[in-house]
């Protein structure tokens, strides 16, 4: 079975453009999950949506925002792009929505914005 | 707050056995998981601790005292594949995390000596 899948790989932008970043889960699975992860970090969370609901949300701006569609894949945008931005974009994947599930994870989107 | 602690880098040469420690302290803590991230690719699931004790999987151990807020990962037999950054994750209650399941560490980056 696939796993996650992330795309693009790779993206450069601009200060203040507008980004939309797509994840598809592991067949299944119903539960997707958002991370930054800034170089030499731990990731960290951003969103999570299950059945097309938002579940939880980390502490990010509101120029982050994502959503998910009825074939349970995902799309993470953000606004206004700052400097600070530049991460690489990790969508996890989960049966549910339970603490029990655990977690797996895509190649992730490297984004970089100059 | 939430807050997880491991060394940032551990050496070790081919053949050893290296131990990764990590401690915690987080509110409505569940559970500890262990992922292996190469080259700032895809976290790869390693173990998952819900109770106290020994996990085993191939070369890879974890163990967990959740009275010491304290576990930590086994890497036996080491091999160069092994170079990498590992990290440990607590899960924890969405209620005590802003609705994020999973609480990551810096990460330790491993070497791998010939």
């Amino acid at each position: 079975d696939a796993g996650v899948t992330q795309s693009p790989t790779h993206l450069i932008k601009t200060r203040g453009q507008h980004v939309t970043l797509r994840c598809s889960p592991i067949s299944g699975h119903k539960s997707v999950s958002w991370y930054q992860q800034v170089l030499g970090q731990g990731p960290q969370f951003i969103f999570q949506y299950y059945e097309k609901e938002e579940r939880g949300r980390g502490n990010f701006p509101d120029r982050f925002s994502a959503r998910q569609f009825p074939n349970y894949s995902s799309e993470l945008n953000v606004n206004a792009l700052l400097l600070g931005d530049s991460a690489l974009y990790l969508c996890a994947s989960s049966p549910r929505d339970r603490v029990s599930d655990t977690q797996y994870f895509g190649p992730g989107t490297r984004l970089t914005v100059l | 707050g939430q807050s997880l602690e491991q060394p940032s880098e551990v050496t070790a040469v081919e053949g050893a056995i290296v131990q990764i420690n990590c401690t915690y302290q987080t509110s409505g803590f569940y559970g500890l998981s262990w992922y292996q991230q190469h080259d700032g690719g895809a976290p790869t699931f390693l173990s998952y601790n819900g109770l106290d004790g020994l996990e085993e999987t191939g070369r890879f151990s974890s163990f967990l005292s959740r009275s010491d807020s304290y576990g930590y990962l086994l890497l036996q037999e080491l091999q160069m594949k092994d170079s990498a950054s590992y990290f440990c994750a607590v899960r924890v209650h969405p209620l005590y995390n802003q609705g994020g399941k999973l609480i990551f560490g810096q990460g330790t980056e491993l070497s791998v000596k010939p």
